[in-house]
């Protein structure tokens, strides 16, 4: 089956600690997104990549790392520094390939709570 | 900046139709989309429409696109209990900028 995973469905973080959020797919997508999501403030975007080994903060950068060493993966690190992380997090997927509407396609979400 | 925005709730019997707005301020706009989320989960997919389109029609849905106006809407027939969930409307810009612009979404309520 073709799509996006995230892992995992939720996740703890301690204070001062830095946690890593899985995403990754087999659509063969070349660009791939962050986005957190509060309740009632609908999608705001983290990082997002184009290519490999390239990548572009969004909106809300600040406290938080990624990396793009495959085409497959695109993990988010919430470092110590987000002081707020508490949040749903969905990454998705979208190909030029596909057409220029380019339709991006969503994991299932890493939910984050803090201790 | 781009905006979109949507009003935040809708409440609707079932059987009855559902008619969910949606306004942008970019006049760049090349693809409006909707998304649909459920409790907890992703966003899907529910539809696009090209800007230079006026109507487009899916089983229950149809979006209607007034241009002029910068005015979405999504209209679901036949509302089912299952069709609750938030409602996302986002818009893409011209050129190379592969980023979308999402409103902060519609909680529809289908009520029995």
């Amino acid at each position: 089956d073709g799509g996006i995973t995230q892992s995992p469905k939720y996740l703890f973080r301690k204070e001062g600690q830095n946690v890593t959020l899985s995403c990754e797919q087999n659509l063969n997508h070349d660009a791939m997104y962050w986005y957190r999501q509060d309740p009632g403030q609908g999608l705001r975007l983290i990082y997002y990549s184009q290519i490999v080994n390239d990548f572009q903060k969004g909106d809300i950068a600040e406290g938080y790392s990624v990396s793009r060493e495959k085409k497959e993966s695109f993990p988010l690190t919430v470092t110590s520094a987000q002081k707020n992380p508490t949040a749903f997090y969905l990454c998705a997927s979208s190909s030029r390939l596909a057409g220029d509407q380019e339709t991006q396609y969503f994991g299932p979400g890493t939910r984050l709570l803090v201790l | 900046g781009e905006d979109v925005e949507q009003s935040l709730f809708l409440s609707v019997r079932e059987g009855d139709s559902s008619v969910i707005n949606c306004t942008y301020t970019d006049s760049s706009s090349t693809y409006l989309y909707w998304y649909k989320q459920e409790p907890g989960a992703g966003l899907q997919l529910l539809t696009y429409i090209f800007s230079n389109m006026d109507m487009k029609q899916d089983q229950r849905l149809t979006v209607l696109l007034n241009k002029k106006d910068k005015h979405l809407s999504l209209r679901i027939a036949d509302t089912q209990t299952g069709d609750s969930a938030i409602y996302f409307c986002a818009e893409k810009g011209a050129g190379n900028n592969r980023k979308l612009i999402w409103g902060l979404g519609t909680s529809l309520a289908v009520n029995p």
